[in-house]
């Protein structure tokens, strides 16, 4: 199965843009992986799916045209532009692998942002 | 409005039982596939198993298999999660999620959408 990468924490500053990091283990480059968002205390929010071509079908709701997605080789990129105070949150990478009894789903480790 | 709401976490001791539940409302709960996704204190989301819209179809992760049993009740819109022989490593809150199935160029994808608030689960002596 999969391993998916994310460094620990990230940061920028009000305004700013910041591109957080998914990295999937070798042999896995045609993988999707999923975005959620989680806001302290609070559960995780899906904000979209990305292959190498993009974006896959469309964002969660409410998510902001200020987030975007891009893919490469073993990357899966999530852009924020313009952050916001809201925007500070912990970015968890999920994808799946597998199918019935051998069906898992594995995240990363997830990213702290911090709006500074 | 599409909602999860878990229930059920408390402290337990190791060795112990609990049974978390998880009521659904805003949708047809029957059509759906459902997860039970866990997170200790300060780490990352681990999955924890997933069951399929009939409960005929279940899938666990090795961590929790033969311990933990996923199962729902489709006129109660109500998805359950029985832990049995609880270990103080299976402290963690626990989310339920629904599964999101959509169709995108000839493909089915699906991912989590949307997730509860959670529920926290205490295995101490």
């Amino acid at each position: 199965q999969p391993v998916l990468t994310q460094p620990p924490s990230a940061s920028a500053s009000l305004g700013a843009s910041v591109t957080l990091t998914c990295t999937l283990s070798s042999g896995y480059s045609n993988y999707k992986v999923d975005w959620y968002q989680q806001r302290p205390g609070k559960g995780p929010r899906f904000v979209m799916r990305v292959g190498t071509g993009g974006i896959v079908g469309s964002k969660g709701d409410g998510i902001p045209d200020r987030f975007s997605v891009l893919g490469s080789g073993l990357n899966r990129y999530l852009t924020i532009k313009n952050i916001q105070e809201e925007d500070e949150s912990d970015y968890h990478c999920g994808a799946d692998h597998g199918s019935g009894s051998n069906f898992v789903w594995v995240f990363g480790g997830g990213t702290k942002l911090t709006v500074l | 409005e599409v909602q999860l709401v878990e229930s059920g976490g408390g402290l337990v001791q190791p060795g112990g039982s609990l049974r978390l539940s998880c009521a659904a409302s805003g949708f047809t709960f029957s059509s759906y596939w459902m997860h039970w996704v866990r997170q200790a204190p300060g780490k990352g989301l681990v999955w924890v198993s997933r069951i399929n819209s009939d409960g005929s179809s279940t899938s666990y992760a090795d961590s929790v298999k033969g311990r933990f049993t996923i199962s729902r009740d489709n006129a109660k819109n109500t998805l359950y999660l029985q832990m049995n022989s609880l270990r103080a490593e299976d402290t963690a809150v626990y989310y339920c999620a629904r599964d999101r199935l959509t169709m995108v160029r000839g493909v089915i994808e699906n991912w989590f959408d949307p997730w509860g608030q959670g529920t926290l689960v205490t295995v101490s002596s």
